[in-house]
């Protein structure tokens, strides 16, 4: 139990579906991210919520959207994906977003997503 | 670009032996942070340094954080399976870079 769940643990998808990655936090935290993992790349920052905002897009392509009803949870929607875009994607938060590093980061145990 | 680099990139060894990862890269950190990452979960944070030349340890794992901090080493005394996993280091200054990540294999 990390205190970041992430729902589904695993997604497979066709090209045209609409689907969303759900995460939820229970820390109390006020930073909330979300991450690519892939096989040959390092960990890819992708958004970052601070307080319900964005304050970081990191030149994801619009396929992707995010989405941050309150502090404890974020969304991923997905649409219209290529076979690329399969990867593990982690929600992650922290206590503050803060620029600097030296920031606690929690990762949730990720989504596996595979686009068909 | 920010870019950390991990080395080796895949290690694997028996139970009981000694083992080093590295974390290189040109640019200057103000923190620097070590993750475990097992199958089928998140990373999860081992430590993070903040002084140039500071060591910490972590009961058979020592990190050090290079003088410049430019660079970190995570030294690991007779490996453990419960050892085995995705080792990644992070630094930034202002935002969090993850190395390339370095996959440690202990067979029993």
């Amino acid at each position: 139990e990390t205190g970041v769940t992430q729902t589904p643990r695993h997604l497979v998808m066709g090209m045209t579906n609409k689907k969303s990655l759900k995460c939820e936090q229970h820390l109390g935290h006020n930073a909330m991210y979300w991450y690519k993992q892939s096989a040959k790349k390092p960990l890819e920052l992708m958004f970052v919520y601070s307080l319900e905002e964005r304050v970081e897009n990191n030149s994801v392509p619009s396929r992707f959207s995010p989405e941050c009803p309150n502090s404890s949870h974020l969304f991923l929607h997905l649409h219209t994906l290529q076979p690329e875009d399969s990867a593990l994607y982690l929600c992650a938060s922290s206590q503050e977003f803060v620029r600097l590093s030296g920031n606690t980061i929690y990762f949730g145990e990720g989504s596996w997503l595979t686009v068909v | 670009t920010q870019l950390l680099e991990q080395s080796p990139q895949f290690l694997s060894i028996q139970e009981g032996e000694n083992l080093t990862v590295y974390c290189n890269s040109s640019s200057v950190f103000s923190s620097l942070q070590w993750y475990r990452q097992e199958p089928g979960e998140g990373p999860v944070l081992l430590v993070t340094v903040v002084t140039g030349g500071e060591v910490k340890k972590l009961k058979r794992l020592t990190f050090q954080f290079g003088d410049a901090r430019k660079d970190s080493s995570l030294h690991i005394t007779a490996a453990q399976p419960g050892d085995t996993g995705l080792y990644l280091c992070a630094g930034g200054t202002d935002k969090l870079i993850f190395g390339t990540g370095t996959r440690l294999q202990v067979f029993p």
